[in-house]
């Protein structure tokens, strides 16, 4: 089945040790996002790729980057990690087909990120 | 600026028919989305709506009223698995889908 594959699924880091987060997707998707969600609030968009393209959100923290070495990987290097980082981080894709009609984005599971 | 205003949790019993309310002001419009997420995991799409009107699927239909900057699912007999958090996602004229914090639904049996 075509799908997006988070790993891991939990992640426990040191406050201030280097982490890096993963996504892969079979869907042949063009575009790939990343999400941070903290409990009972609203996914935030961190950047998405759009193929090579690199669209950074303007209140994403320097702290957080990322990497797409091809179509299907994305990566989330946070470099050092604080207490606030702590959240679920959550991939999607989308196709863009440029007809003028929204992204459907299909996410994967998320990866938990803990900050001890 | 933009906001998406939901209840924060709505209570419901199972069998039964509910709906949850949606509005939005954004710049510019694109269509709006309704995501489910159950707790822990990741949101699923569960529909799209660009004009005004009804849209129905199975079990789950949503309504659109653009002039009115609302929007709202509604659910209809109820069973233990919709206990969820329904995130409505405006379209702005960017094309950036401006998430809700969602409304936590509880089905009681």
């Amino acid at each position: 089945d075509a799908m997006v594959i988070q790993n891991p699924r939990y992640q426990v880091t040191q406050f201030g040790k280097p982490v890096t987060l993963s996504c892969s997707q079979t869907l042949n998707h063009n575009v790939m996002y990343w999400y941070q969600q903290k409990s009972s609030q609203a996914p935030k968009l961190l950047f998405h790729y759009y193929d090579k393209d690199f669209n950074n959100e303007a209140d994403t923290p320097d702290n957080f980057q990322s990497r797409r070495p091809n179509t299907s990987f994305c990566f989330l290097d946070i470099r050092s990690p604080g207490l606030g980082d702590a959240a679920m981080y959550l991939c999607a894709t989308s196709t863009r087909s440029g007809s003028g009609k929204p992204d459907t984005q299909y996410f994967g599971p998320g990866t938990r990120l803990t900050v001890l | 600026g933009q906001n998406i205003d939901q209840p924060t949790e709505m209570t419901a019993t199972e069998g039964a028919i509910v709906q949850i309310n949606c509005t939005y002001q954004t710049s510019g419009f694109n269509g709006l989305f309704w995501y489910q997420q159950h707790a822990g995991e990741a949101p699923t799409f569960l529909s799209y709506n660009v004009l005004d009107g009804l849209e129905e699927k199975g079990r789950f239909s949503s309504f659109l009223s653009r002039s009115k900057g609302y929007s709202y699912l509604l659910l209809k007999e109820l069973q233990m698995k919709d206990s969820a958090s329904y995130l409505c996602a405006p379209v702005d004229s960017n094309y950036q889908l401006i998430w809700g914090a969602g409304t936590k639904l509880i089905i009681k049996p």
